[in-house]
């Protein structure tokens, strides 16, 4: 089955600063690519998603890229602001039917102001 | 966005009772839902995959007795923890994908066995 690595565990930056994080899926049928931001105590709620057809994707401060070949996709946060501190998944899944998305460990986001 | 809510959001019970949770989505129909646990500061692990009209799909080491999953409809389904020991406190949240295949959460139950 489908595994997800995802690095670093943790980082910290400074405001204003950029944040990227990375994650390695395993299962090349892999064809959607979200990222969920969670905070203490409440739900992930989908930030960005990319799915195979396209390379990069950007949302604002937020753009997601995707390497096909090398398996890869990165998380790009720029001009971080305190309120982006949280912890943040990458997740794959085949994009279709009851195919459940799986999570990365995920990364605990500190922006320090 | 698509809304799934989820009740109740706490919850605290003694070992050896029963707890069920509700999982619905508000806006829209779900033929598939999925229900994670997250212990403190880990990841999400799914549990299992339900589906409306048949049996959940368990992952493996869930146990399908002790975590019952009923999707009775588009719009419902269910985790009932059945005689929940303290090892089962955690907090459980539920998912469900839109016809575009967005997967959204509710807002998850934080179970508390004493």
């Amino acid at each position: 089955g489908e595994n997800v690595e995802q690095h670093p565990s943790t980082l910290s930056v400074q405001e204003g600063d950029s944040a990227v994080i990375k994650c390695t899926y395993s299962d090349s049928a892999s064809n959607y690519f979200p990222w969920y931001k969670q905070e203490l105590g409440k739900r992930p709620q989908l930030i960005i998603d990319i799915r195979s057809n396209v390379g990069e994707k950007k949302d604002q401060r937020i753009a997601v890229t995707l390497n096909k070949t090398a398996k890869h996709f990165s998380l790009h946060i720029t001009e971080t602001q305190p309120e982006d501190s949280a912890v943040y998944f990458c997740a794959a899944s085949i994009n279709s039917g009851n195919t459940p998305l799986v999570f990365g460990k995920g990364t605990r986001l500190s922006v320090i102001a | 966005g698509a809304v799934v809510s989820q009740h109740p959001s706490w919850v605290i019970c003694k070992s050896g009772t029963s707890v069920k949770i509700e999982c619905r989505s508000l806006d829209f129909q779900a033929t598939t839902m999925f229900w994670y646990r997250q212990f403190p500061k880990q990841s999400l692990m799914l549990m299992a995959t339900s589906n409306e009209g048949s049996k959940a799909t368990y992952e493996q080491g869930v146990e399908k007795d002790k975590f019952l999953i009923n999707h009775a409809s588009l719009t419902l389904s269910t985790l009932t923890v059945t005689s929940a020991h303290p090892e089962d406190s955690s907090f459980y949240i539920c998912s469900a994908r839109n016809q575009g295949n967005t997967q959204y959460f509710g807002p998850g139950t934080r179970l508390t066995v004493l």
